[in-house]
């Protein structure tokens, strides 16, 4: 199974401040389609978890300009870039590169 | 607007099985697989396995298979997951989900005592 592995934030994380969330792969989801199977999920307390990214790098409808997702085929960044108090939750990277589709231990972000 | 509208909460005696709802909305049922995640008590998530609603085609987590089976109803538009012999391991909340569109339902607890 591919592992996927997320760091940590420094939390609490002043609100205004960039936050940037990293996620490696155990395996490159770089297709040779040159697409990259990559998601990145939120979910806030209580919630179901909500899509943020998909292909690595493409929002999802109705997501803040605020997150942007980049990386290369094992190693990727969720940013956002002025933390605001709904953003807190924790949030998840997920393969769908090959079965089973695999999710990060997730990254939780508390604001100040 | 898209909805997945899950079941209510269950519980179930260990050893027993659960039968689990996702009823969809807002789009054509037959045309995009549904996954089913499962989220133990503050813990990650984990992808149960799909299910191609058009055909009834699965796949799933080999650390699921035995344990969780995937079934669908066209006429109504809704998914299903049955888990059998129930052990506290079972325990969680359960999603069923488009993976990778924005659509969730807004999961099941599942609790295993006797």
């Amino acid at each position: 199974d591919i592992v996927m592995t997320q760091g940590a934030l420094p939390n609490p994380v002043p609100s205004g401040e960039s936050a940037s969330i990293t996620c490696q792969s155990s395996k490159s989801l770089l297709h040779s389609n040159g697409k990259t199977y990559l998601n990145w999920y939120l979910q806030r307390p209580g919630q179901s978890p909500q899509l943020l990214i998909y292909w690595m790098s493409t929002r999802a409808s109705g997501v803040s300009d605020r997150f942007s997702g980049s990386g290369s085929g094992t190693d990727f960044t969720l940013k956002i870039s002025s933390v605001e108090a709904e953003d807190v939750g924790v949030y998840y990277c997920q393969q769908f590169l090959e079965y089973p589709f695999t999710f990060g231990s997730g990254t939780k972000l508390e604001i100040k | 607007q898209v909805k997945l509208l899950q079941s209510g909460a269950a519980l179930v005696k260990p050893g027993a099985s659960v039968k689990m709802s996702c009823k969809a909305s807002g789009y054509t049922f037959t045309d995009y697989w549904v996954s089913w995640v499962k989220q133990s008590h503050g813990k990650s998530l984990e992808w149960i396995g799909e299910i191609y609603p058009n055909s009834g085609a699965t796949n799933f987590n080999e650390k699921f298979k035995g344990k969780a089976t995937l079934t669908v109803d066209k006429s109504t538009s809704t998914a299903y997951m049955e888990l059998s012999r129930l052990t506290s391991e079972d325990s969680a909340i359960y999603y069923c989900t488009r993976l990778g569109a924005p659509y969730w339902g807004q999961g099941v607890m599942v609790t295993v005592s006797s």
